[in-house]
């Protein structure tokens, strides 16, 4: 299996401007998860979904950040309009029971927003 | 609120030491709690979980032992490497709840 796959892996914005964050989790994973991490904060929870619904939004900071699952195998975190303090890196990860087993991480995308 | 903290921030050893990584958290009620790696630029890779009936995992040169009522864990790395040079996360699961709440981390270097 490739894993979890995240893109664009490094991505560079002007204040203002939309970014849409990409992740395919790894196949038959029923969970997917968004993270943010950054040196203030550590890990975040932002977002996460059970079976392509989402369970719990409580850690997204505002309503410029919404996130949305298609289907099993793809969601989109999408930042609107960003802000210069939205750069982090966001990680996705995805596991097969909920978050209470082995979760498994992408390698993440680098956001700076100028 | 649960809080996880991890100390210390930052250990440098130097190669074959045998090491202890440290985990704290405040509110014992967990589930489980997970050992994670990050190297730079990486995403996290998970290295043991322990379920909050156990008392230690262990794999390889890695042994982690959870004491759930003190609301302590510790990573035990035997004859350290250069290349266990990484960031070392832990991170809990409440009861009843799937979000994991993560520590900061210990920034690991292991000289030559």
């Amino acid at each position: 299996d490739a894993g979890v796959i995240q893109s664009p892996r490094h991505e560079v914005t002007e204040m203002g401007q939309e970014v849409t964050l990409r992740c395919k989790p790894i196949s038959g994973h029923n969970s997917l998860f968004w993270y943010r991490q950054t040196m203030m904060r550590g890990l975040e929870l932002l977002i996460y979904f059970n079976n392509n619904v989402p369970i719990d939004d409580s850690g997204m900071p505002e309503d410029r950040f919404s996130a949305k699952m298609p289907n099993a195998s793809f969601s989109t975190l999408k930042i609107q309009p960003s802000e210069p303090r939205d750069s982090a890196v966001y990680f996705c990860a995805s596991s097969s029971t909920g978050g209470r087993e082995k979760l498994f991480f992408g390698s993440g995308t680098q956001l700076s927003v100028l | 609120k649960q809080e996880v903290t991890q100390i210390p921030a930052a250990l440098s050893v130097p190669e074959g030491e045998n090491l202890v990584l440290n985990c704290s958290f405040t509110d014992s009620a967990i589930y489980n709690l997970q050992w994670f790696r990050q190297d730079p630029g990486k995403g996290l890779t998970s290295l043991l979980l322990i379920q909050s009936s156990q008392r230690e995992q262990t794999s390889g040169r890695l042994n982690a032992s959870l004491d759930k009522s003190s609301g302590r864990s510790t990573l035990y790395i035997a004859a350290s490497q250069p290349g266990d040079s990484a960031t070392y996360l832990c991170a809990v699961i409440q009861g009843g709840s799937e979000k994991l709440v993560f520590g900061k981390g210990t920034k690991l270097t292991v000289n030559p």
